[in-house]
């Protein structure tokens, strides 16, 4: 199965910007990867913020945005707050085979 | 209110078996692909196994292919893992999600050692 790389760990500042990718062995992500990205706090259950590259929940905060760029899956954060410091994945759905989680970038607001 | 509550989990020896649960309310469980999702402690989030809406399509990590088996009962609205051979590095807790609709149950702690 295919391996799924995010960057281990980014720091932003309080009202500033940063762009979490995501990205896939076995080449460019694409919509048919249907991207899925997810928000987890320390000793809570994943929470949805994303599906299909850019589509938002009902909950999704409207400083999160999704795309693709430069081959890969991302997630932009426009206005950080301490409330966004967090662990967020990514999965990708590799179609026929099943499904793979990225490691996980632990983001810092500081 | 849509809830997802896992059970089942607890300690096992290597080799050894478990089931899990996951029963469902506040939605029409038939509709839907169902997930289970795992945490290995301090660790990641790992895809496990989805299953389509009926039974008929399953789809596994490849580390547990043979040993893990995913199946649902519609009538229950109720999801199950038969985890089977299980061996230290299965150890986490196992989540039961509605991947699409964004539903997750709290998680259920299964800990495989002697």
């Amino acid at each position: 199965q295919a391996v799924v790389t995010q960057e281990p760990s980014l720091t932003v500042s309080p009202g500033g910007t940063v762009t979490l990718t995501c990205g896939s062995s076995s080449g460019a992500v694409t919509s048919g990867h249907y991207p899925y990205w997810f928000q987890q706090k320390p000793g809570q259950a994943p929470r949805n913020l994303i599906y299909e590259i850019s589509n938002k929940y009902s909950w999704t905060p409207t400083r999160f945005s999704g795309s693709l760029l430069g081959g890969k899956a991302a997630l932009t954060l426009s206005g950080a707050q301490p409330d966004d410091e967090a662990d967020y994945y990514c999965l990708l759905v590799y179609g026929g085979v099943g499904e793979v989680f990225g490691g996980g970038t632990k983001l810092t607001v500081l | 209110e849509v809830q997802l509550v896992e059970s089942g989990g607890g300690l096992v020896q290597p080799g050894g078996s478990l089931r899990l649960s996951c029963a469902a309310s506040g939605f029409t469980f038939s509709n839907y692909w169902m997930t289970w999702v795992r945490q290995a402690p301090g660790k990641g989030l790992e895809w496990v196994a989805n299953i389509n809406l009926d039974g008929s399509e399953t789809y596994y990590v490849d580390s547990v292919k043979g040993r893990f088996t995913i199946s649902r009962d519609n009538a229950k609205n109720s999801l199950y893992v038969q985890m089977n051979s299980l061996r230290a590095e299965d150890t986490a807790v196992y989540y039961c999600a509605n991947k699409d609709r964004g539903d997750w149950g709290q998680g259920t702690l299964v800990t495989v050692s002697s």
